[in-house]
């Protein structure tokens, strides 16, 4: 699976979007980016994934660049619950799944202010 | 919403003592897997499971490691003797499929080893 680089950390108003970028420059046509994040040592929750198109749910968008070499994660407004480690990820598609195992980066710690 | 159980939540045990960590997996989901997270380190993946049997280990899942499905509902990971660097949270996620399918994970255990 290609690599991802992510800032270590990033502070957020609160009531304000949350930004988050992750860059995988390596990422190659059958992979997907995949966005968890965990709250304080909980499990990592699943926010989001996509493979070229960009994507919305209820709780996030993942916006993937044209050459796919970059992401970004954006929480619309941003709460303090949603102060957490945000791991970019990237998974390859079937059948060349390897076994379909998540690889946890450092990821980034997002800290939401009042 | 269908959730991944896991118990207990806290598992304090002596050194050498064997422990078998317990998951309830969403109830149509066919993969299973074990992760584990070290205190201040990334999440780490230990072992897939599928039809019964393990689809992939890391090299973490040694000899001490083993998991079971020993009915329909629970699935376990097993430690026979458990060592000092055998704390962590130790979560377990499932998923429907294989591949890109959406894993998602328990709320862990924190396993204690004294």
């Amino acid at each position: 699976d290609a690599k991802t680089t992510q800032p270590p950390s990033m502070d957020c108003a609160e009531g304000r979007a949350a930004n988050l970028p992750c860059n995988h420059s390596t990422i190659s046509g059958n992979e997907y980016v995949y966005w968890y994040r965990q709250i304080h040592s909980q499990g990592p929750q699943y926010i989001i994934h996509g493979l070229k198109n960009n994507e919305t749910n209820e709780m996030a968008s993942l916006i993937i660049t044209e050459d796919r070499k970059s992401s970004t994660l954006i929480l619309p407004h941003a709460t303090l619950r949603d102060t957490a480690v945000y791991y970019c990820i990237v998974r390859v598609a079937p059948p060349k799944a390897a076994g379909n195992k998540l690889t946890f980066g450092g990821g980034t710690r997002v800290l939401v202010k009042p | 919403e269908p959730e991944v159980t896991q118990t207990p939540s806290h598992q304090v045990t002596q050194m050498g003592q064997e422990v078998i960590l317990r998951c309830v997996p969403i109830s149509n989901h066919l993969y299973f897997y074990w992760y584990r997270q070290i205190l201040g380190q990334k999440v780490e993946f230990l072992v897939s499971f599928y039809n019964n049997e393990i689809s992939e280990k890391s090299e973490i899942f040694d000899d001490q490691f083993s998991v079971e499905r020993p009915d329909g509902s629970n699935f376990t990971l097993k430690i026979r003797s458990t060592k000092l660097e055998d704390s962590a949270m130790y979560f377990c996620a499932s998923s429907v499929r294989v591949g890109t399918d959406t894993q998602y994970f328990g709320p862990g255990t924190r396993l204690t080893v004294l």
